[in-house]
């Protein structure tokens, strides 16, 4: 199994839909979570950090649920140029507080 | 402030050829990182250098060598290139292990026929 798995998609919405994303991760040790976004034949890019109690910037919300050790980002009103691939990131105290990433979940939006 | 710099920016091998990646970044990072992506694929990291002067394996480390040759400069070489080592490098920086976030530069596409 994985350390950290995404569901790859891709995911196919209309502009202005909401399209939410789902990380699970397996080490319970993991201690901080990120979302990067990639786009296509770029480099990847700190989209937000996803903090215990949840965490709000624009369209875009995280959430964390330690319990069922999973991540979660939610996009509002998705835009064209939210099409990219979003990379779910965990640091881990066990794994020398290196990060791991996840496969990525690729969104196209289209008109 | 470029951030962090790669070269090349692609670079196409013959089985057997070696050659070395440039990283640099001008953030004042103490950590830095090489991975590799295949397509459709997540980032594998190869090497990593905790400080200035360390150096460690990452997940997929076989055929390659690092050098940690300041605190600006992370350097990756491949000795004798394998078509198995045909992807897109990229090299990444963060204030410390744990980051929090990760600064990458713009990759080396790299081909090995």
């Amino acid at each position: 199994r994985k350390e950290v798995e995404q569901d790859p998609g891709p995911f196919n919405v209309p502009e202005g839909a909401t399209v939410a994303f789902n990380c699970t991760y397996s080490n319970s040790a993991s201690q901080s979570f990120f979302w990067y976004r990639q786009d296509c034949r770029k480099e990847p890019k700190l989209l937000m950090s996803v903090y215990s109690s949840g965490n709000e910037d624009g369209r875009f919300t995280a959430q964390l649920n330690r319990a069922s050790q999973y991540i979660s980002l939610l996009i509002r009103d998705s835009k064209l140029s939210d099409s990219a691939t979003y990379l779910c990131v965990v640091n881990s105290e066990t794994n020398a507080g290196k990060s791991t990433f996840g496969d990525g979940t690729t969104l196209t939006v289209k008109p | 402030n470029a951030g962090v710099t790669q070269t090349p920016k692609f670079q196409v091998l013959k089985t057997g050829q070696s050659m070395t990646l440039q990283c640099a970044q001008d953030m004042n990072h103490n950590s830095m990182y090489w991975y590799r992506q295949d397509p459709g694929m997540g980032l594998r990291l190869i090497y990593y250098s905790a400080s200035e002067g360390t150096t460690d394996k990452g997940e997929v480390p076989n055929g390659y060598n690092v050098s940690r040759l300041n605190k600006r400069e992370f350097s990756l070489r491949l000795e004798s290139a394998a078509p198995s080592q045909t992807s897109v490098y990229f090299c990444a920086s963060s204030i410390g292990l744990a980051g929090p976030t990760q600064y990458f530069g713009p990759g080396t596409r790299l081909l090995v026929l």
